[in-house]
Formats: C-alpha cells, sequence, structure tokens
C-alpha cells in the first residue's frame, strides 16, 4: 500500500463545474499537508497548505482530517487553466511523502 | 528573485556511467531537497540536505549521493546508472522554518 494514495482520474469536467480530490495518507506521525499543481512538464508548483481548521484561497478550498487521515482538495467554478495533475503531500519529520497525482481536465 | 534553478536541462547517459546533478536554492532558503519523479508517477523523496548534511534520506540506494555547499547550493550524484534511473530529477528549497518547499523546473536524464 502507498504511503499517500490519490485517485489518479482523469477527471474530466465543463468549466464551471466543481470537482473535488480526496487523498489518503498511512502515516499518522505526517505533520503538514499540502497540494501541489504540476502542469505537463513542467515543476510542481505549490497550490496551497492544508490545515485542520480548513482553508481557503479564492476558488480552491482544502481540508485536513487527521481522525480519519485524509486530506480534500475542492476546486469551485472551474477554469481551462485549472487543467493539471493535483499532487498532494503529507510530511513528517523523517520523511516527504507526494501521491502520484490525480489528474484534471476541463473541458470547454 | 531567482527562483530555484538546476543544470543541466537535459543528460543522456549509459548504463554504468556516473552523473552529477546541480541546484542553487531560493534565496533567503538553506534547505535543499531532491526527488526523482518519473513518467506518470508522483515526485519521489530522495533526500534533504541542511547545514551541509544530510538530514532525511527516502527509499534509494547509496548510489544516490548529495553533497550541500556553504552556499546552500546542492550536487545529486548517482553513480553506476541503471535505466531505471531515467526520469526527472527535482529539487526543491525552503527555509529551516518553513515546510513549504519551491521546485526547480528539474533535470531530465535518460540512461541508453
Amino acid at each position: 500500500r502507498k504511503e499517500v494514495e490519490q485517485d489518479p482520474g482523469p477527471f474530466n469536467v465543463p468549466e464551471g463545474a466543481t470537482v473535488a480530490f480526496n487523498c489518503t495518507y498511512s502515516n499518522s506521525a505526517s505533520q503538514s499537508f499540502f497540494w501541489y499543481r504540476q502542469d505537463c512538464r513542467k515543476e510542481p508548483k505549490l497550490l496551497m497548505s492544508v490545515y485542520s481548521s480548513g482553508n481557503e484561497d479564492g476558488r480552491f478550498t482544502a481540508q485536513l482530517n487527521r481522525a480519519s487521515q485524509y486530506i480534500s482538495l475542492l476546486i469551485r467554478d472551474s477554469k481551462l487553466s485549472d487543467s493539471a495533475t493535483y499532487l498532494c503531500v503529507a510530511s513528517s519529520a523523517s520523511k516527504i511523502i507526494f501521491g502520484s497525482g490525480t489528474r484534471l481536465s476541463i473541458r470547454p | 528573485d531567482a527562483g530555484v534553478t538546476q543544470s543541466p536541462t537535459h543528460l543522456i547517459k549509459t548504463r554504468g556511467q556516473q552523473v552529477t546533478l546541480r541546484c542553487s536554492p531560493k534565496s533567503g532558503h538553506d534547505t535543499v531537497s531532491w526527488y526523482q519523479q518519473a513518467l506518470g508517477q508522483g515526485p519521489q523523496f530522495i533526500f534533504q540536505y541542511y547545514e551541509e548534511e544530510e538530514r532525511q534520506r527516502g527509499n534509494f540506494p547509496d548510489r544516490f549521493s548529495g553533497h550541500q555547499f556553504p552556499n546552500y547550493s546542492s550536487e545529486l550524484n548517482v553513480n553506476a546508472l541503471l535505466l531505471g534511473d531515467s526520469a526527472l530529477y527535482l529539487c526543491a528549497s525552503s527555509g529551516l522554518l518553513a515546510d513549504t518547499q519551491y521546485f526547480g523546473p528539474g533535470t531530465r536524464l535518460t540512461v541508453l
């Protein structure tokens, strides 16, 4: 079993739709969590950190559920430019683990 | 303010050879992490350097080694290259008190 698991997708949704991704992690010692986006053949770019209280950045909302050990990302009013691979990250004192990513494709 | 830079951009090597990849962190950052990303996979953590020492290490063999210099730049060395080492090698930098990492554009290594 992978330490950080994501549905690989692809998610193919129309512009303007709301889409949600989940990510589960197995290391209960994980302390910090992030979502990154990665465009094809580019480096990952930080989208947002994830806090227990939940946090929002414009159309993006991230949630952390420590009891169930999952992280979620919600994208509202999706844009064509949101098409990318979304990577979740769980970090502990000893290691930093990326999920394999969820591919999102927004269609006009 | 320069971001994370890596060199070279692309590299082609043959099996058994050795390779050195280089990374300069974002200004103000003192911690450098290296990742290997195979096609269709997420980045796999190789190791992290702080104060010129390896602080954390992922599940990679000893063929993968690194170094950090006093100016915080870093090198990743891979010995006895295998075909399976072909991947995008990413460097990320962060400040000690910040978990947030910023990635460089990567070095694409092809082993023939």
